[in-house]
């Protein structure tokens, strides 16, 4: 089974930190993503990546910033932490994104920015 | 603009009753489709995908979809649902000439005994 482990399940920070999130899949998946969910809004995409090293932005890339060095890890950066980014992220990963295929969840970090 | 819409937000039924949840995207060209849920306290699960071929799907736990191309419509349906289906649902489309997977807004779904 893919497994896309979050480093943590819960994070409360303080406004202006800067924060690390971090994403680590054991199934060489070429595309990793983050997404953050909020009530009534759904998930919304952040940021992702097809590749080590190369990036896309999403559809809310603003304040956020990513990481990818290594195949298997997808970092996400909170550069100056806010209340508004108080939020559950999730990361996910696929095989590749041509042809059909699925992404797979891990199980969330909910971050709350005090 | 390529969206996904859920028509329902919030949906309350009582056990045995039939389900059904609304999905419409407006993406053109060739899309693969998903229905994912995310129980409480767990992960974004996968539970049921279209990626071509029978337009009528079926997934985990007795969920099906039905794609519907002229009407750009994706639908969820169980005939009979039970406590423990109880969740949030999520309508996701990817476009074969994106990278994206887009998700509509979500649908909770309160199952009462």
């Amino acid at each position: 089974d893919v497994k896309v482990t979050q480093s943590s399940r819960y994070l409360v920070k303080r406004t202006g930190e800067k924060v690390f999130l971090e994403c680590v899949q054991d199934m060489d998946h070429e595309n990793m993503f983050w997404y953050r969910q909020d009530p009534g809004l759904g998930l919304r995409l952040i940021y992702f990546s097809y590749d080590v090293k190369m990036k896309e932005k999403g559809d809310i890339p603003e304040g956020y910033s990513v990481s990818r060095e290594k195949k298997e890890r997808f970092s996400l950066i909170l550069e100056s932490a806010s209340t508004n980014q108080t939020s559950m992220y999730l990361c996910a990963s696929a095989l590749r994104w041509t042809g059909n295929t699925e992404a797979f969840f891990g199980q969330g970090t909910r971050l709350t920015v005090v | 603009a390529q969206s996904v819409s859920q028509h329902n937000h919030h949906v309350i039924l009582s056990e045995a009753a039939s389900l059904e949840l609304g999905c419409n995207y407006s993406y053109g060209g060739t899309v693969n489709l998903f229905w994912y849920v995310q129980y409480p306290g767990q992960h974004l699960q996968l539970l049921l995908k279209y990626f071509s071929g029978d337009p009528l799907v079926k997934g985990i736990k007795g969920f099906e979809a039905e794609f519907i191309k002229s009407k750009f419509s994706f639908n969820l349906r169980k005939p009979s649902v039970q406590w423990s289906d109880t969740a949030e649902y999520f309508c996701a489309v990817k476009s074969n000439s994106g990278y994206a997977l887009n998700f509509g807004k979500g649908t909770s779904l309160l199952v009462t005994p």
